[in-house]
């Protein structure tokens, strides 16, 4: 099956600090790549959409300058959370889409998630 | 844009009950409804979908079925068991752009 992997799983760091976030796709290549935020008990939250070779997507409300996404290659995607603080903590997912599906109707795999905790 | 909500936010059954979960969706242009698992602490895992084609489809204990003319689709689970415990999270695609549902929390009392 479609495998994609994030790393960290996990993230622990003080306030003011930048995080990289990473996802790979394992076994195909992904020129579309989604990022999402998962708040406790609520649904996934669409940031932007990451796009190969081109620029990111942002849903409306999302500061693109705070959450930065380089995709520079068909099989990784970066999120990197700038000077981020205690409102940042949340729990960051990240898909890509299985471009092996039906045009148009293509599935999305998920990455294990990252939480960020910011003290 | 696609808006997509989902009924009920939880539900709870008996192991061996069936169990069903409903979406509607507002673009009647969307062609695409899958069906994410998501269990505590772990990653969406899709289990299930269906393109606008079909009006139904199903996978052993797992059917969906789709009403394109009143813009709702439905998963259902026969033979509940407790491993099924967890958030099913519904999805409507318009060419790719997937929204998800607010999630169903589904607990099998055992």
């Amino acid at each position: 099956g479609a495998v994609v992997s994030q790393h960290p799983s996990r993230v622990i760091c003080k306030s003011g600090t930048s995080v990289k976030i990473e996802c790979r796709s394992l076994d195909f290549q992904a020129t579309t790549m989604f990022w999402y935020r998962q708040f406790p008990k609520q649904s996934l939250m669409l940031m932007a959409t990451s796009n190969e070779g081109s620029k990111a997507t942002y849903e409306q409300g999302v500061e693109k300058d705070k959450f930065l996404i380089n995709h520079a290659s068909l099989t990784l995607s970066t999120l990197t959370v700038t000077s981020a603080h205690p409102e940042d903590s949340s729990f960051y997912i990240c898909s890509a889409r299985d471009p092996r599906g039906v045009q148009g109707n293509q599935p999305q795999h998920f990455g294990d998630g990252t939480r960020l905790s910011i003290l | 844009g696609e808006n997509v909500e989902q009924h009920p936010s939880t539900l709870s059954v008996q192991e061996g009950d069936s169990a069903v979960i409903k979406c509607t969706y507002s673009d009647s242009a969307s062609n695409y409804f899958p069906w994410y698992k998501q269990e505590l602490g772990k990653r969406p895992q899709l289990i299930i979908d269906i393109r606008s084609n079909v009006g139904e489809k199903k996978d052993q204990r797992i059917a969906v079925t789709l009403n394109k003319t009143a813009k709702h689709f439905s998963l259902h689970i026969t033979e509940t068991q407790p491993e099924d415990s967890a958030v099913y999270f519904c999805a409507g695609s318009v060419y790719n752009d997937m929204r998800f549902g607010a999630g169903t929390r589904l607990t099998v009392k055992p």
